[in-house]
């Protein structure tokens, strides 16, 4: 499976916009690229995915490179409720179930 | 999407015995999965529980000591044998749905179940 490196920690204050970047270089044509967090005590939860344009849903944007080798997540109004690790997950199409997890990066927003 | 319930939370066990892990789903699904999470670790997938057949194990784990059942299309077990200290994890439990835009499918976790063997 191609690999995903995120920075360990990133901080943030309530109610700023966070970028969480991910860098997969040797991503292939077929992998999504899907992002899931997990809140403390909790399973992972997904918040967005996309394969080659930029994504918005409810939760999050996702902007894809073009060249696809790297990816940020973006969330636009941090609030404590974010706090959690963040996986930026390369998905193969035929994978289904099977997602690899890297270490993610845990997030604390400030007050 | 699905709610996921597993039973028990949390367990305290002791060396040498064995525990076994519920996970309900309240929907039918085709495909369970059984990750682990080690203390201060990202998850592990440890197999597939197929309905109808074996469950399919990743590298590293075999079926004598993570048993699994998926009895039908809402239900999977996973048994943790003969346990010891480094069996203590999280261990969830996890469906496939298709969500999401473009149908690509994404999996819904329970919140896990929290083994100490001590």
């Amino acid at each position: 499976d191609a690999k995903t490196t995120q920075p360990n920690s990133m901080e943030s204050n309530e109610e700023e916009p966070v970028h969480l970047p991910c860098n997969h270089s040797t991503i292939s044509g077929t992998d999504y690229i899907h992002w899931y967090r997990q809140l403390p005590s909790q399973g992972p939860e997904y918040v967005i995915h996309g394969l080659t344009s930029n994504v918005n849903n409810r939760m999050a944007s996702l902007a894809i490179a073009e060249d696809r080798k790297s990816s940020t997540l973006i969330l636009h109004r941090a609030t404590l409720r974010d706090a959690a690790v963040y996986y930026c997950i390369l998905r193969r199409g035929t994978s289904y179930g099977k997602l690899t997890f890297g270490q993610g990066t845990i997030l604390t927003v400030h007050p | 999407s699905a709610v996921i319930s597993q039973k028990p939370s949390r367990d305290i066990c002791q060396r040498g015995t064995s525990l076994t892990i519920q996970c309900q789903v309240d929907s039918q699904v085709t495909m369970m999965f059984w990750y682990r999470q080690q203390p201060g670790q990202s998850l592990t997938l440890i197999a597939t529980a197929n309905q109808g057949s074996e469950a399919t194990y990743e590298s590293g784990f075999v079926i004598d000591k993570f048993p699994i059942s998926r009895p039908n299309l809402t239900f999977s077990t996973l048994t943790v044998s003969n346990m010891s200290p480094e069996d203590s994890s999280i261990y969830l439990c996890s469906v496939l749905l298709g969500q999401g835009t473009g149908g690509a499918n994404v999996l819904t976790f329970g919140a896990g179940s929290r083994l100490t063997v001590l």
